[in-house]
Order: C-alpha cells, then sequence, then structure tokens
C-alpha cells in the first residue's frame, strides 16, 4: 500500500529553487517524513526528515503542513548535480520499521 | 556521516554460477541490514533484513535458497546470488542502519550484477 503520493517527475531552472510536494495523508502519529534521493546508479542518499516542525539542514529545507497530511522539499538553489528521483517516505523512527520506497519523483534540472 | 561500502561495484557472471557481494558500514556498527533490489526504471525492492547474529527475513517472494545473506558481524553482510539466472540481473544495494540514533539507514553505492 501506497503510503506516500508525489509527482511522477518535474523539471527546474538550475539555480532556482525547486520544490517537491509529496501527500501522505494517512501518516501515522508516531511517524516521520524521510526525504532520500537516487542519483542515476547511486544507491539513495538521505536529505532530510521531520516529525512535524519544518526542518532545514545544509542540503534542503523541508516543510511539513500543520496537519502533518503533505510535506514539500524545497531545494533552494537547485544545480545540475541535483538532478535525480527524489523519495518521500513515511516511517516509525524506532522500532524495525523498514523504509519502503515508492516510484518517487524524477526530477530534472534544466541548464 | 556514516558511510557504507559495496564490493564489487559491477560483476558480471555466467547463468548457473554464485556470486557474492559485500556490503560493509565503515565507521559505525550496523545491528541491522537490508537488501534492496532495483530493476532498470524501477523502484527499490525490499528483499530481506538481517540482524546480526540472526537468520534474515525475507520478504514475501524472494527465495531465502536462493539469495543467502549471512550477517556475521556488525559491519558485514554478505549476499549470495546462488545459481543465477539472467533475470536475475539487477541493481543490488544494502542499507545499514545503527540504534545509536534515530534509527537512520545509510545506503550503500549498489553493485550492478548481469547475468550472461
Amino acid at each position: 500500500d501506497a503510503k506516500t503520493t508525489q509527482p511522477p517527475s518535474m523539471d527546474c531552472a538550475e539555480g532556482r529553487a525547486a520544490n517537491l510536494p509529496c501527500n501522505h495523508s494517512t501518516i501515522s502519529g508516531n511517524e516521520y517524513v524521510y526525504w532520500y534521493r537516487q542519483i542515476h546508479s547511486q544507491g539513495p542518499q538521505y536529505i532530510i526528515h521531520g516529525l512535524k516542525n519544518n526542518e532545514t539542514n545544509e542540503m534542503a529545507s523541508l516543510i511539513i503542513t500543520e496537519d502533518r497530511k503533505s510535506s514539500t522539499l524545497i531545494l533552494p538553489h537547485a544545480t545540475l548535480r541535483d538532478t535525480a528521483v527524489y523519495y518521500c517516505i513515511v516511517r516509525a523512527q524506532f522500532g524495525n520499521e523498514k523504509l519502503t520506497f515508492g516510484t518517487g519523483t524524477r526530477l530534472t534540472i534544466i541548464p | 556521516g556514516a558511510v557504507v561500502s559495496q564490493h564489487p561495484s559491477r560483476v558480471i557472471c555466467k547463468s548457473g554460477t554464485s556470486v557474492k557481494i559485500e556490503c560493509r558500514s565503515l565507521d559505525f556498527q550496523a545491528t541491522t541490514m537490508f537488501w534492496y533490489r532495483q530493476f532498470p526504471k524501477k523502484s527499490l525492492m525490499l528483499m530481506a533484513t538481517s540482524n546480526e547474529g540472526s537468520k534474515a527475513t525475507y520478504e514475501q517472494g524472494v527465495e531465502k535458497d536462493k539469495f543467502l545473506i549471512n550477517h556475521a558481524s556488525l559491519t558485514l553482510s554478505t549476499l549470495t546470488v546462488t545459481s543465477a539466472h539472467p533475470e536475475d540481473s539487477s541493481f543490488y544495494i544494502c542499507s545499514a542502519r545503527f540504534s545509536g540514533q534515530g534509527y537512520e539507514q545509510y545506503f550503500g553505492p549498489g553493485t550492478r550484477l548481469t547475468v550472461t
């Protein structure tokens, strides 16, 4: 069962902010929102995660709506190296919960 | 950050032979390791979960006798594809998790297996 819904693909101009949406309307109270990305022929790379507050790190910002039913990953100044498939995953942080990947969003940064 | 390595990065083997893929956590002790498989233009599919010193737990539809997983130490897990067939050709990715902080999962770079 898909816990998240993402657009299959998006384009963004180089240097602009890339905003990647994710719907997770059935998220449980103990589940976090995780974002990973996978550059072609590489393993997934952790980007950021959050519970209910907005989060920011050196790679990106994560904006979670107040009802927690959706979130947006923001890459503030996209570069060509940000071209990748971005996966939004909900998972309880503790215990033996597995990371289950959906189909993600294929983000293409255009020069 | 936590680093996970895989070896080899690419391997070509003949149909009917076995191939072993190693996954190592380089700077942390991985209490749990995961093995994923990814076919072209598809998402990652979890194959199995292994805890150090225990038998692996396989996902539905994954043959445990074909995909042998060993997690003998806190830094090493191996996946052996036995009697490989061309349909086993895929991108195999391991992931390691430690309980130190938040149970985060870190991924290896993947191994491209081609069975001829």
